[in-house]
């Protein structure tokens, strides 16, 4: 299995574009995470879903961000209009809800940063 | 709501020397506890992880963790520790709605 793949690895861009960032998770898990790693607030999670659907997303900072998963393979995090603050390393992870393993499986991250 | 703490932001230890680190937790019902360990530039690998029964966990690299209810406390062990171990280690605790602490960052002297 290749793991979570996210994509792209490293984003620059400029304050007001629109970033989206992606994530395809491990084949057959049922659940996604989005993080968020600073060093002023270290890893925080954004959002998760379970099946698809949108379960939590108190940690979304701003309605600037919003989350997709249109089905179990793919999920996008996307912030329009972007600001130099949203600079961060973004992860994605994947746990398997039927295996009884627990463990969430994380990406190798998105480095973002907003000029 | 549930909390992790790691009082340590920064080790330095000796290799071949032993290691510990500290984690306690803030959690209403039984924890599911895990550590975790980042590389530079690298995603978070799991090391061990705890839900029931034996309350000290083996994971993978020699790492060990015993978690220790009347202290609130998962701490993570390494008996002689390697250059390669050199990281950021965190500590989480909850399943969905998992919680990191700040990260200890681990050097290791030649």
């Amino acid at each position: 299995d290749a793991g979570v793949i996210q994509s792209p690895r490293h984003e620059v861009t400029e304050m007001g574009q629109e970033v989206t960032l992606r994530c395809k998770p491990i084949s057959g898990h049922n659940s996604l995470f989005w993080y968020r790693q600073t060093m002023m607030r270290g890893l925080e999670l954004l959002i998760y879903f379970n099946n698809n659907v949108p379960i939590d997303d108190s940690g979304m900072p701003e309605d600037r961000f919003s989350a997709k998963m249109p089905n179990a393979s793919f999920s996008t995090l996307k912030i329009q209009p972007s600001e130099p603050r949203d600079s961060a390393v973004y992860f994605c992870a994947s746990r398997s809800r039927t295996s009884g393993d627990n463990e969430q499986f994380f990406g190798p991250g998105t480095r973002l940063t907003v000029l | 709501a549930q909390s992790v703490t790691q009082p340590d932001i920064h080790i330095t230890v000796s290799e071949g020397a032993s290691l510990e680190l500290r984690c306690n937790y803030s959690y209403g019902a039984t924890p599911y506890l895990f550590w975790y360990v980042q590389s530079p530039g690298q995603g978070l690998q799991l090391l061990l992880k705890y839900f029931s029964g034996d309350t000290l966990v083996q994971g993978i690299k020699g790492f060990e963790a015993e978690f220790k209810r009347s202290q609130s406390s998962f701490n993570l062990r390494k008996p002689s520790v390697h250059w390669s171990d050199a990281a950021e280690y965190f500590c989480a605790v909850g399943l969905d709605d998992m919680r990191f602490g700040a990260g200890t960052r681990l050097t290791v002297k030649p």
